[in-house]
Formats: structure tokens, C-alpha cells, sequence
């Protein structure tokens, strides 16, 4: 059984830049969220993706967007970046949008 | 919203002594109740989930918690500690039927030698 995993594991952009972070879900899972871990807090929700639909979604703007692939991997778009996007971006996997979510390493992204 | 309050961020025992991390959660429905490790550098593993069956939930690593609905808490306990405990811990909180989870802002446990 293959576990979630993210890439990549580092990233570096600047302020305005856009980026993409990438998830391959746990094997029998069709069910992406993703979430952002600001140092020293705890994971806060960003969106869910279910069938390739976005179900559900936090507090965060607009520019923060994904995808679903039908092979149940996702993709997080952040575009025009600001400093305070500075985080690790966890990627957790599940069945059906519900029930006990397991999670990727992250992805850390660091924005100057 | 459901909210999650994680009392002490820092907590310090000594090797072989009870770990005990607190957690209290506001929900106005029965809800699951995760408690996840995070070591340094990586992402959150799963320590044990309540999911309202029985109210004492064992865990990976001789963790365990129980679900305390009077009081609406969810404490984490092991009762010795290990060098290899020393972590970040999150408590988080779904609904039955929810896709969000909520987390507490972590405590970070550390083992005395």
C-alpha cells in the first residue's frame, strides 16, 4: 500500500510569483484535502477534493486553487504570492470525503 | 464552527513518568476526535481516532485517550514516556459527515533523561 506523497519537498519563490504543489493520494483513497501549517500553528483547512470537485472550502482567498486528476492526485495553485504564505502545505488523503484523514509529508514553501 | 483548545503548548516530562496532553473540543454534534504526532520536518502520522464507539480509544505506540462527552474533552495519556515521544501533538475534530478538520494550535512534548 502506497502512502500520500507530496512534491516537492522545498520550495523557494519570491512575492507575486505563482506556484504549484503536487499530491498523489493513498491507494484506495479518492479523496484529496489540503491544509496549511504556519510555523507554530496547527494545520488550518484549505479545500477538498472529491471526484475532481472542490467540497468543500476554508478561509483563504480566491488565488488559493486546485485540482483533482481522475486518478485521484491534486494539485494547489497559489498565485501572486505573499510573504505570509510562507508555510508547510500538507496534502491528506481519504474515502468518499469523509472519515480519518492521512497525510503526506508536506511540502515547505518559503516565500522572500 | 467546530474549535478545539489544546491546553499547555509546551509540556515537559521525565523519562518513564505519565504523559497527559489536553484537549477540549466545541461541537454541538457527536463528532470524530483525532489526536496526530508530528516529528520535525514531517508531516502528521495518526495516533488514534474516536469514531463513538468505545469511549477509551487505544493507539499506536501505547497511547490512549478516552472521549469524555460530559466535559467535552479528548486527553491524550500514555503512562511512560519514552526519549522517542518528544514530538508536536494535534488534536483535531470532524463531524460525523464533515470533510474539514479542525486542529488545535499543538503541543509540543518533550522528554526529561
Amino acid at each position: 500500500e502506497t502512502g500520500v506523497t507530496q512534491s516537492p519537498t522545498h520550495l523557494i519563490k519570491t512575492r507575486g510569483q505563482q506556484v504549484t504543489l503536487r499530491c498523489s493520494s493513498q491507494s484506495g483513497h479518492n479523496t484529496v484535502s489540503w491544509y496549511q501549517q504556519a510555523l507554530g500553528q496547527g494545520p488550518q483547512f484549505i479545500f477538498q477534493y472529491y471526484r475532481e470537485e472542490e467540497n468543500g472550502r476554508g478561509n483563504f482567498p480566491p488565488r488559493f486553487s486546485g485540482l483533482q486528476f481522475p486518478n485521484y492526485s491534486s494539485e494547489l495553485n497559489v498565485n501572486a504570492l505573499e510573504l505570509d504564505d510562507s508555510a508547510l502545505y500538507l496534502c491528506a488523503s481519504s474515502w468518499a470525503g469523509r472519515g480519518t484523514q492521512y497525510f503526506g509529508p508536506g511540502t515547505r514553501l518559503t516565500v522572500l | 464552527a467546530q474549535s478545539v483548545t489544546q491546553l499547555g503548548s509546551h509540556v515537559s516530562v521525565s523519562e518513564g513518568a505519565l504523559v497527559l496532553l489536553r484537549c477540549n473540543y466545541s461541537s454541538s454534534v457527536p463528532p470524530y476526535l483525532f489526536w496526530y504526532v508530528q516529528y520535525p520536518n514531517q508531516g502528521l502520522q495518526l495516533l488514534l481516532k474516536y469514531t463513538s464507539a468505545a469511549t477509551l480509544v487505544k493507539g499506536i505506540n501505547g497511547f490512549e485517550a478516552e472521549f469524555k462527552k460530559s466535559e467535552t474533552s479528548f486527553h491524550l495519556t500514555k503512562p511512560s514516556a519514552h526519549m522517542s515521544d518528544a514530538a508536536e501533538y494535534f488534536c483535531a475534530v470532524s463531524e460525523e459527515t464533515g470533510n474539514q478538520f479542525y486542529f488545535g494550535t499543538g503541543t509540543s512534548l518533550t522528554v526529561i533523561p
